[in-house]
């Protein structure tokens, strides 16, 4: 069965600052999607990147970016030059083929002014 | 364009009782997802239709069901209510089904079973 595991429930970053969320997943398939979604406190998540899986290149949206690394299962965020509106819980994803969703545990990202 | 929209927002159930969630997608979409967020087991996927057919399920008892109507609006229904069905009800829509389709999320529907 397929797995996603972020293994930083609370990250905090300075403003202006960049951190990195880590995201690793488990599964047999080669080709599939990963997705970054955030959810600010008022609840609705919002699709902040996502990578197809046969796409070696990173994606990239603005001031986020993710390092994938297939081989290895990893899926990270990094978010550049943190802004206070980027404050809220971070939720990665997995999609499979037949389309089910796997979403981690989340991490809560705290911007300090 | 309106976004994805669900009602009620809030809701308040005794055991034993049904209840049932209604999800309108953005127009046009065709493809909804239910999700149940609760702060012990995340987020984990219900079940998603496109065009009134199930397309897929996740790993949860008959007492969840849902249904998808012509105009795509979904309803989802959970039967007999347990304590550990508390929790935030997700709706997302897509244009249509299939994992590079972005799917757009509702605002939820927060339901507190006594």
């Amino acid at each position: 069965a397929q797995t996603v595991t972020q293994s930083q429930p609370e990250m905090s970053v300075q403003e202006a600052e960049t951190v990195t969320l880590s995201c690793t997943y488990d599964t047999s398939e080669s080709d599939y999607y990963l997705f970054w979604y955030k959810q600010p406190p008022s609840r609705q998540m919002i699709l902040v990147i996502r990578q197809e899986a046969y796409k070696q290149q990173n994606a990239t949206e603005n001031r986020f970016s993710v390092n994938f690394q297939k081989a290895a299962k990893s899926f990270s965020l990094k978010i550049s030059d943190s802004q206070l509106g980027d404050a809220a819980m971070y939720f990665c994803a997995y999609r499979s083929p037949g389309n089910q969703f796997y979403f981690g545990t989340g991490t809560s990202l705290t911007v300090i002014p | 364009k309106a976004g994805v929209t669900q009602t009620p927002r809030y809701l308040i159930k005794t055991r034993g009782q049904q209840v049932t969630l209604s999800c309108s997608p953005i127009s046009g979409h065709r493809s909804v997802s239910w999700y149940q967020q609760t702060p012990g087991q995340g987020l984990q996927f219900l079940f998603e239709y496109f065009s009134e057919t199930q397309r897929n399920k996740g790993n949860f008892p008959g007492r969840f069901s849902g249904r998808q109507f012509s105009n795509s609006r979904s309803e989802m229904n959970v039967s007999t209510l347990e304590l550990g069905d508390s929790a935030l009800y997700l709706c997302a829509s897509s244009l249509t089904s299939g994992p590079n389709n972005e799917q757009f999320f509702g605002p939820g529907t927060r339901l507190t079973v006594l």
